[in-house]
């Protein structure tokens, strides 16, 4: 079937690390999309990519940073500049720039210990 | 003044009750519509996308004004399983590559 998959599920990172989550999509979507959910927020958006190879800021990217190698996948690092990392990401795609909605993988829960 | 706008919820209603969500937006020029359901935890699913002319699902209709710039969501008969949180969102104006805004969202409780 096709859709997005994120991994890990939940992640538990330490002060000062860098930690990397997996997007990865099988629905051939040209354009490709991270956020992060806080609770009793809306989703807020970190990068998105529209074509492999090419990436933009959204309103929240500092402290991550993203790479876009192959259609597929759209891996998000969430650096130690980053000073509140806690949340529930997000990664989604859609077809291109058109009127489509998203589809979005289960998520993943980062929480700093 | 946020792009998006909706009720800030909750609701708590009773099973069999009709319920509507209002949310606003704040750019003219947006192009497209969506209301999305997400479950406690989970990822946001859509529900349905939005039309001028109004669009019906079964127990959903949803409405678009846009010399308002007013989007609702009406849910008929409500059951348990509509429980979750509704989440407005509205895609900016053509060519823009920034795609969907989303609002906080309405938490919605259906009682039994």
């Amino acid at each position: 079937d096709g859709g997005i998959t994120q991994s890990p599920k939940y992640l538990f990172r330490k002060e000062g690390q860098n930690v990397t989550l997996s997007c990865e999509q099988n629905l051939n979507h040209d354009a490709m999309y991270w956020y992060r959910q806080d609770p009793g927020q809306g989703l807020r958006l970190i990068y998105y990519s529209q074509i492999v190879n090419d990436f933009q800021k959204g309103d929240i990217a500092e402290g991550y940073s993203v790479s876009r190698e192959k259609k597929e996948s759209f891996p998000l690092t969430v650096t130690s500049a980053q000073k509140n990392p806690t949340a529930f990401y997000l990664c989604a795609s859609s077809p291109g720039t058109g009127i489509w909605g998203y589809t979005f993988g289960s998520g993943t829960r980062l929480t700093v210990v | 003044r946020k792009e998006v706008e909706q009720d800030p919820g909750p609701f708590n209603v009773p099973e069999g009750a009709t319920v509507a969500f209002n949310c606003t937006y704040s750019n003219s020029a947006s192009q497209s519509f969506f209301w999305y359901r997400q479950d406690c935890r989970k990822e946001p699913k859509l529900l349905m996308s939005v039309y001028s002319s109004g669009n019906e699902d079964g127990r959903f209709t949803a409405q678009l004004n846009r010399a308002s710039q007013y989007i609702s969501l009406l849910i008929r008969d409500s059951k348990l399983s509509d429980s979750a949180t509704y989440l407005c969102v509205v895609k900016g104006s053509s060519g823009s590559a920034r795609q969907l805004t989303f609002g906080s969202g309405t938490q919605l409780t259906v009682l039994p």
